[in-house]
């Protein structure tokens, strides 16, 4: 089955700074990637997401890439802010299939 | 987008009792699924719940341990049986319906 990789597990910025996590998946057949935020004491939100059949999509300061022949996507905010602060998931998935979660990166925004 | 409301936001169980978790989407969808997602863990799929026919669990979930309710196209409930401390952990309801949203979880405490 799909597994999801996500890297890193924690990671702190300057605010105004940008911030990058990257995923791997390992079945080349998932055509679905989704980006989560997860604020303290409430469930994941979808921020934003990505299919197969493009390579970059942009809203706002969020960004997601995805490389699909090396099989990794990654998640790009820029001019970040004190409320990026927040655990951030990636996920995998083929069309109506169960979606697979990376083990998040906990994001810190410095003042 | 769908609105989910998970009852209840949260509870405090003694060792060795049940609980059920009620999960109400605001509009009818085919795919739910219940998540768990331990202290500082990622999400990890318990089950998909089925409407009109048993729920098909994850490696690692049993019926017995975790049983699924699925009685029409917007409501499932999860029980957690015969709970021990382990048990602890935010379980979240979602539905995909193109794209996968959570509710806002049960953060359960077992004593």
């Amino acid at each position: 089955g799909e597994n999801v990789e996500q890297h890193p597990s924690t990671l702190s910025v300057q605010e105004g700074d940008s911030a990058v996590i990257k995923c791997t998946y390992s079945d080349s057949a998932s055509n679905y990637f989704p980006w989560y935020k997860q604020e303290l004491g409430k469930g994941p939100q979808l921020i934003i997401d990505i299919r197969s059949n493009v390579g970059e999509k942009k809203d706002q300061r969020i960004a997601v890439t995805l490389n699909k022949t090396a099989k990794h996507f990654s998640l790009h905010i820029t001019e970040t802010q004190p409320e990026d602060s927040a655990v951030y998931f990636c996920a995998a998935s083929k069309d109506d299939d169960k979606i697979i979660f990376g083990k998040g990166t906990r994001l810190h925004i410095l003042p | 987008s769908a609105v989910i409301s998970q009852k209840p936001s949260r509870d405090i169980c003694q060792r060795g009792t049940s609980l059920t978790i009620q999960c109400q989407v605001d509009s009818q969808v085919t795919m739910m699924f219940w998540y768990r997602q331990q202290p500082g863990q990622s999400l990890t799929l318990i089950a998909t719940a089925n409407q009109g026919s048993e729920a098909t669990y994850e490696s690692g979930f049993v019926i017995d341990k975790f049983p699924i309710s699925r009685p029409n196209l917007t409501f499932s409930t999860l029980t957690v049986s015969n709970m021990s401390p382990e048990d602890s952990s935010i379980y979240l309801c979602s539905v995909r319906n193109e794209k996968l949203f959570f509710g806002s979880g049960t953060q359960l405490s077992v004593l």
